[in-house]
């Protein structure tokens, strides 16, 4: 099976702009979640899709958004761009069998520089 | 709340020598507690997980952690290091809410293995 897809992989954006990330889970799928990697903060929960419908979300300003297809492709949206949104955003997605004991596996990432 | 605590954001070994990453779990109920390892560049992998059956787990690449819910603990060992295992790992909890795959996460362990 192929993994999890991250597109693109790298951006380079200024602030005020916004961006939209995309995420393709591994066939059968149908849980995804996004998370935010920095330095400073590490590895936080943004929010979590499931059927099109967002199951949980983390302590993220409204900018962040996100949305589920009913492929299960989820894409997550960042709009007017600050400084510190600069990260590495993983998108994670999951069996549904058991909830909370569920692997999540991991995407490479799209790495955001906002300048 | 479930939190994890990793004490040593780096850790320095030769190779041969022994691998110990700590992790500290504080929840208000039983605990689901994973070990991810992420190398450069790349996602998060997982290494082993912990979901209430055998207390010592056994995982990918030679690496185990064993679950001590008297010292609240959930540390990962590797008896021999290899260089291939320089990488930076985090602990995660799952955050057991109702329906939810969130995972929350260490602040992460930086793995340096020296020839």
């Amino acid at each position: 099976k192929a993994g999890v897809t991250q597109t693109p992989r790298y951006l380079i954006k200024t602030r005020g702009q916004q961006v939209t990330l995309s995420c393709s889970p591994i066939s059968g799928h149908r849980s995804v979640s996004w998370y935010q990697q920095t330095p400073g903060q590490g590895l936080q929960f943004l929010f979590e899709y499931f059927s099109e419908t967002q199951r949980n979300k983390g302590n993220f300003p409204g900018r962040f958004s996100g949305r589920q297809f009913s492929n299960s492709r989820s894409e997550m949206n960042v709009s007017t761009l600050e400084l510190g949104d600069s990260a590495l955003y993983l998108c994670a997605s999951s069996p549904t069998d058991r909830v909370g004991v569920n692997e999540q596996f991991f995407g490479p990432g799209t790495r955001l520089t906002v300048l | 709340a479930q939190s994890v605590t990793q004490l040593g954001s780096h850790v320095s070994v030769s190779e041969g020598a022994l691998v110990l990453l700590r992790c500290n779990y504080s929840s208000s109920v039983p605990p689901y507690l994973f070990w991810y390892v992420q190398y450069p560049n790349q996602g998060l992998q997982l290494l082993l997980k912990y979901t209430s059956a055998a207390t010592l787990v056994k995982g990918i690449n030679g690496f185990e952690a064993e679950f001590k819910k008297s010292e609240t603990s959930f540390h990962l060992t590797k008896p021999s290091a290899h260089m291939s295992d320089a990488a930076e790992y985090f602990c995660a909890v799952s955050d057991r809410a109702y329906n939810t795959d969130k995972l929350i996460f260490g602040t992460g362990t930086r793995l340096q293995v020296f020839p």
